[in-house]
C-alpha cells in the first residue's frame, strides 16, 4: 500500500522558514515524479512545486519562485520542501503528492495524497 | 497560465439521480502528439485529502466505482456521477497538467437533495 506522511509545518512568523518532509512507502520511490500541493484555509487547491524522478529537474509557480526549494532523497525515500521568506498568504494545510509521470516533473495527476500538514504564518 | 473554470459552484442531486460537473480550460490541454487530453478529477471529502479518479480525461482510476465517468476533449470537460450515493458528498476538483504551472479548477460542491 502506498503511504506518504508529511512532517514539519507548524506555526512560524513572517519572513520565517520551515522544511516540509514526506516520507514515502510501498512503490519505487526513484521512479515517479513527486509534487506539493496545498490549501489554504476553506479554500481550493493550488499546485506549488514538482520534481521528475528521472533527472530532479523542478518546477513551481510562480508565487513561490525564489522563496521555495523541492528536492528529493530516493537512498531515504523522501521528498522535502524548504520554505523561506515565509508570508501569511503561504498559510495553508500542504499536501505531498505521487505523480505518474517519471519522466515529467509537471505533466501529472496525483495519487494518491497525503494528509497533510498545517503551515500557519503568523505573528 | 491556464485558468480553469468550473460550473455549477454547488449543487444538490436527490440519492440516484445524476449529477453533472463542468470545467473549461482557458486553452486547449489536448495534445495531438499522442491523442491524449491533459486533464484529471479528483474527490475530496471533509477533512481528507483528495482523490484521484478520473485521469486523460475519461480513465477512470482503478478501484473507483463506474458510476463515475468523465467526458469531453480539448477545453471543455464533463465529471458524471450516474447515481448519486450518500458517501459521494464531497468536493470536485478539475485539473490540468498540460505544462507549468499546473492549475486546479475552483471546486464544485456536491449535496444531497
Amino acid at each position: 500500500e502506498v503511504q506518504l506522511l508529511e512532517s514539519g509545518g507548524g506555526l512560524v512568523q513572517p519572513g520565517g522558514s520551515l522544511r516540509l518532509s514526506c516520507a514515502a512507502s510501498g512503490f519505487t520511490f526513484s521512479t515517479h515524479a513527486m509534487s506539493w500541493v496545498r490549501q489554504a484555509p476553506g479554500k481550493g487547491l493550488e499546485w506549488v512545486s514538482g520534481i521528475s524522478g528521472r533527472d530532479g529537474s523542478t518546477y513551481y509557480t510562480d508565487s513561490v519562485k525564489g522563496r521555495f526549494t523541492i528536492s528529493r532523497d530516493n537512498s531515504k525515500n523522501t521528498l522535502y520542501l524548504q520554505m523561506t521568506s515565509l508570508r501569511a498568504e503561504d498559510t495553508a494545510v500542504y499536501y505531498c503528492a505521487k505523480g505518474n509521470n517519471f519522466y515529467s516533473g509537471y505533466q501529472n495527476w496525483f495519487g494518491p495524497w497525503g494528509q497533510g500538514t498545517l503551515v500557519t504564518v503568523s505573528s | 497560465d491556464i485558468v480553469m473554470t468550473q460550473s455549477p459552484d454547488s449543487l444538490a442531486v436527490s440519492l440516484g439521480e445524476r449529477a453533472t460537473i463542468n470545467c473549461k480550460s482557458s486553452q486547449s490541454v489536448f495534445y495531438s502528439s499522442n491523442n491524449k487530453n491533459y486533464l484529471a478529477w479528483y474527490q475530496q471529502k471533509p477533512g481528507q485529502p483528495p482523490k484521484l479518479l478520473i485521469y486523460w480525461a475519461s480513465t477512470r482510476e482503478s478501484g473507483v466505482p463506474d458510476r463515475f465517468s468523465g467526458s469531453g476533449s480539448g477545453t471543455d470537460f464533463t465529471l458524471t456521477i450516474s447515481s448519486l450515493q450518500a458517501e459521494d458528498v464531497a468536493v470536485y476538483y478539475c485539473q490540468h497538467y498540460y505544462n507549468t504551472p499546473l492549475t486546479f479548477g475552483p471546486g464544485t460542491k456536491v449535496d444531497i437533495k
